[in-house]
């Protein structure tokens, strides 16, 4: 079955610096990769999603991107501000499959 | 914005007991799903549901579990004779249809003493 890797487990980076997290996937069936960012008790919340169709999405300050032949995807934050801080999970999917199977996290904290 | 709304948002149980969470999904949504989170770790995948029916499992699942959409709008999800180790946070997701993005609900803490 499917496992994601994720690193680092934790971060902490400058506010106004970049982030970047990175996963690898094990089964090449995977077609959608979810980003999820957990605040402390909360939901865990979609915030982007790519699929294997294309190689990278950005939505404002986030990007992610996907090497379908390393079987990597990344997430990329830009101009870090206070809220982002967060555990971030990576997650993947395949095709035929209806569960999602996450990274183990990622825990992101933005130094003010 | 719809959401996933989930009942209650924390369970407090004896060990042996049963519990049942509840959830409601997105009005429109088809698939239907539970996760479970123990602290400090991964989600995990526990269960899907389409056209009142189980569509996959995870090993997790065994027969201590079980789900049931009782009506047009809950899902439920049941378990019996709870041990310590059930003590998690349960997330219930639905999605418009197979392949579609999964939205979580705010989660019920089950906490077995």
């Amino acid at each position: 079955g499917e496992n994601v890797e994720q690193h680092p487990s934790t971060l902490s980076v400058q506010e106004g610096d970049s982030a970047v997290i990175k996963c690898t996937y094990s089964d090449s069936a995977s077609n959608y990769f979810p980003w999820y960012k957990q605040e402390l008790g909360k939901r865990p919340q979609l915030i982007i999603d790519i699929r294997s169709n294309v190689g990278e999405k950005k939505d404002q300050r986030i990007a992610v991107t996907l090497n379908k032949t390393a079987k990597h995807f990344s997430l990329h934050i830009t101009e870090t501000q206070p809220e982002d801080s967060a555990v971030y999970f990576c997650a993947a999917r395949d095709s035929s499959a209806s569960k999602i199977i996450f990274g183990s996290g990622t825990r992101l904290s933005i130094r003010p | 914005e719809p959401e996933v709304t989930q009942t209650p948002s924390h369970q407090v149980t004896q060990m042996g007991q049963e519990v049942i969470l509840r959830c409601v999904p997105i009005s429109n949504h088809l698939y239907f799903y539970w996760y479970r989170q123990i602290l400090g770790q991964k989600v995990e995948f526990l269960v899907s549901f389409y056209n009142n029916e189980i569509s996959e499992k995870s090993e997790i699942f065994d027969d201590q579990f079980s789900v049931e959409r009782p009506d047009g709008s809950n899902f439920t999800l049941k378990i019996r004779s709870t041990k310590l180790e059930d003590s998690a946070m349960y997330f219930c997701a639905s999605s418009e249809d197979l392949g579609q993005p999964q939205h979580f609900g705010d989660g019920t803490r089950l906490s077995i003493l």
